[in-house]
């Protein structure tokens, strides 16, 4: 079956604006979370959507936030982006707390 | 809370073992491992659930004591193909750490010749 897909993988934004990033789950799974990986931080929660439905959330601002669609797919949204926000944000699907299904990740640089 | 890992990397020649340990300050529900190569996305390896059950793809074992909220990946008779960076993650049992698979920062594997 297909797995977790992306998009877009890479992209390069400026200071000041915004990002949407797209994940699209594997057929079946409602459960979709989102990861920031960094190489000083590692692999940071972000949040977690079930059934649209965000159940969880980790301790970024509110310029990072999501929506899970009917299908599951999900977005993610950052404003006003900032420097630090350069990092692979991962998505993961799975059933519901089991295993999760990684997709390639949106690679995001922002000047 | 995010959980720690040790050690940080390790190096090994082919054919010898290694422990990756991962200690969390909460009580936790599960613990997960998946191991990430360069450039790729992680993938799973393991979960090991509160009261024993285990899950996983590949012949690697891990142990997970409750009580210490501890766990243990045993890596034997390494091969070339596990050198990456491996995570677990965590599940807590409950308050602010419940529902969040949070993890560690990851142990870097390098298998030689």
């Amino acid at each position: 079956k297909a797995g977790v897909t992306q998009t877009p993988r890479y992209l390069i934004k400026t200071r000041g604006q915004q990002v949407t990033l797209s994940c699209s789950p594997i057929s079946g799974h409602r459960s979709v979370s989102w990861y920031q990986q960094t190489p000083g931080q590692g692999l940071q929660f972000l949040f977690e959507y079930f059934s649209e439905t965000q159940r969880n959330k980790g301790n970024f601002p509110g310029r990072f936030s999501g929506r899970q669609f009917s299908n599951s797919r999900s977005e993610m949204n950052v404003s006003t982006l900032e420097l630090g926000d350069s990092a692979l944000y991962l998505c993961a699907s799975s059933l519901d707390r089991g295993e999760l299904f990684f997709g390639e990740g949106s690679r995001l640089t922002v000047l | 809370q995010q959980p720690v890992q040790s050690p940080q990397a390790v190096i090994l020649r082919e054919g010898e073992d290694a422990v990756i340990n991962c200690s969390s300050s909460k009580a936790l529900y599960s613990v997960h491992w998946y191991r990430q190569k360069h450039g790729e996305a992680p993938v799973f390896l393991m979960i090991l659930l509160k009261g024993g059950e285990q899950k996983g793809h590949e012949k690697i074992s891990a142990s997970f004591n409750e009580k210490k909220q501890q766990s243990s990946l045993y890596l034997t008779a390494s091969q070339l193909s596990y050198s990456g960076t491996y995570f677990c993650g965590t599940y807590g049992a409950g308050g602010t750490s419940y529902g969040k698979l949070t993890f560690g920062q990851g142990t870097i594997l390098t298998v030689h010749p």
